[in-house]
């Protein structure tokens, strides 16, 4: 198992379009949790899975933003109408039961 | 509302000598600390952890002090490596299986 994986690594997107991440986790994790990191700030908390169960989601995580974990392995998470300000680092992070989780490389995204 | 505070943005230490990281908290039902390495490009890494039962953790060239009383905590590189340059991201949690608050993190260069 070589880890977290993330794809794309990164996306540009046009204003208003709707786009997709994925996030693979370590196969025997079965949390998965999804962070945003903009420049000069640390990661922010959006939503967790355990298995396919979305326990949390933060009130950072808008309307527009959609998050599912259909199996309890991969997960997605999708960005409706897209906005110049959810421009970012998106981090997909996976643990088992324990604080420390461990992060994929992430998915940069530039909305323009 | 930061609950989990870095305020030094950068620190310029050389190589062989001690590189002291600090951190603060204002939540008092966080009980327990993560540090987590960054390089660009990268996800962040984890290096240490420490429960709210103990004060100090080591692990090799690191070793994370907690001091609950002033809601504090440090991160100590003995001795300090080229290598470790990259910026250093305090989290912390409540209960060992939850999701991380980040702080907003420190740049460390080690200087030859």
């Amino acid at each position: 198992d070589t880890g977290v994986s993330q794809n794309p690594r990164h996306k540009i997107t046009k204003r208003g379009q709707n786009v997709t991440f994925r996030c693979d986790p370590i196969s025997e994790h079965n949390r998965l949790y999804w962070y945003r990191q903009t420049l000069g700030q640390g990661p922010e908390f959006l939503t967790y899975f355990q298995n396919e169960a979305q326990l949390e989601k933060s009130r950072l995580l808008s309307d527009r933003f959609s998050a599912e974990r259909p199996k309890g392995s991969f997960s997605t998470l999708e960005i409706q109408r897209t906005e110049q300000g959810d421009s970012a680092m998106y981090l997909c992070a996976s643990s088992l039961d324990i604080a420390e989780a461990f992060f994929g490389q992430g998915t940069r995204l530039t909305v323009v | 509302d930061q609950q989990v505070k870095q305020n030094s943005p950068s620190l310029s230490v050389q190589e062989g000598r001690i590189s002291i990281l600090n951190c603060d908290y204002t939540n008092s039902m966080f009980d327990y600390f993560l540090w987590y390495k960054k390089y660009p490009a990268e996800g962040p890494t984890f290096l240490i952890s420490i429960s709210s039962i103990k004060d100090k953790n080591e692990d090799g060239r690191f070793t994370v002090f907690l001091n609950k009383s002033a809601k504090h905590l440090s991160l100590h590189i003995v001795p300090s490596q080229p290598g470790d340059s990259a910026v250093y991201f305090c989290a912390a949690s409540i209960g060992t299986a939850s999701k991380l608050t980040f702080g907003t993190g420190t740049r460390l260069q080690v200087t030859l």
